[in-house]
């Protein structure tokens, strides 16, 4: 069956360190991965696609690769910040482009 | 300002009496979409549109309708609500055309007893 998986619930982290979250899937072929971010009681927010055939994409602190080997994606968030601590998102398409496919997500706490 | 807008935000409804959450997007957006998400399992689409009167269903679509006559509108229709779907909705939009990334809305509270 297939599956999504971010395998850290919960990951806290100092500030000033680098955040890695992971997102692996099984029994897919997506075009695309999307990471979104998600405060409490809030709407996901868009951060970074990336698509099959590109190896990494980074904005700003954030830095995004995707494996389609190893069926994985990489999540960095570098110098991370207090105010980076929220609950992030990995999603990717079911082959259709209209319909995604959301990781339960990984809570990302950064301590002062 | 480009956004998704949903009504109500919150609402506490017994079972059986039909209600409609409404979704609105003003981005002249093709592509919507609605989610529930509950804790542990995470944002599960329920239905989605691909243009004005086309629709599909996502992965938990029983107990749900929906409709899109209007481009702008996408609501979501309970007939007979039931304890079960008590969660918190999100509605998106988006356009496959210039870009996948998906705006959601800010969310609709709903707890039927």
């Amino acid at each position: 069956s297939q599956k999504i998986e971010q395998n850290s619930e919960a990951l806290n982290i100092q500030e000033g360190k680098t955040a890695t979250l992971t997102c692996n899937y099984t029994n897919y072929s997506p075009a695309y991965l999307q990471w979104y971010r998600q405060d409490p009681g809030r709407g996901p927010v868009f951060l970074l696609l990336i698509r099959e055939n590109e190896k990494e994409k980074r904005k700003e602190r954030l830095k995004v690769t995707f494996d389609t080997t190893l069926k994985q994606s990489l999540f960095h968030i570098t110098a991370s910040q207090p105010a980076d601590s929220a609950t992030y998102l990995c999603a990717l398409d079911q082959g259709s482009n209209y319909k995604l496919t959301f990781g339960k997500g990984t809570l990302l706490t950064v301590n002062p | 300002e480009a956004q998704v807008t949903q009504n109500p935000r919150y609402l506490i409804t017994v079972t059986g009496k039909k209600l409609t959450v409404t979704c609105s997007q003003n981005m002249n957006h093709e592509y919507m979409s609605w989610y529930r998400q509950d804790p542990g399992l995470g944002l599960r689409q329920i239905y989605y549109s691909m243009n004005v009167e086309v629709t599909d269903k996502g992965d938990v679509p029983e107990g749900y309708k929906v409709s899109r006559k209007e481009k702008r509108n996408f609501p979501l229709i309970l007939e007979s609500p039931s304890p079960n779907q008590t969660s918190l909705y999100f509605c998106a939009s988006s356009n496959p055309g210039t870009g996948y990334e998906q705006y959601f809305g800010p969310g609709t509270r709903l707890t039927v007893t």
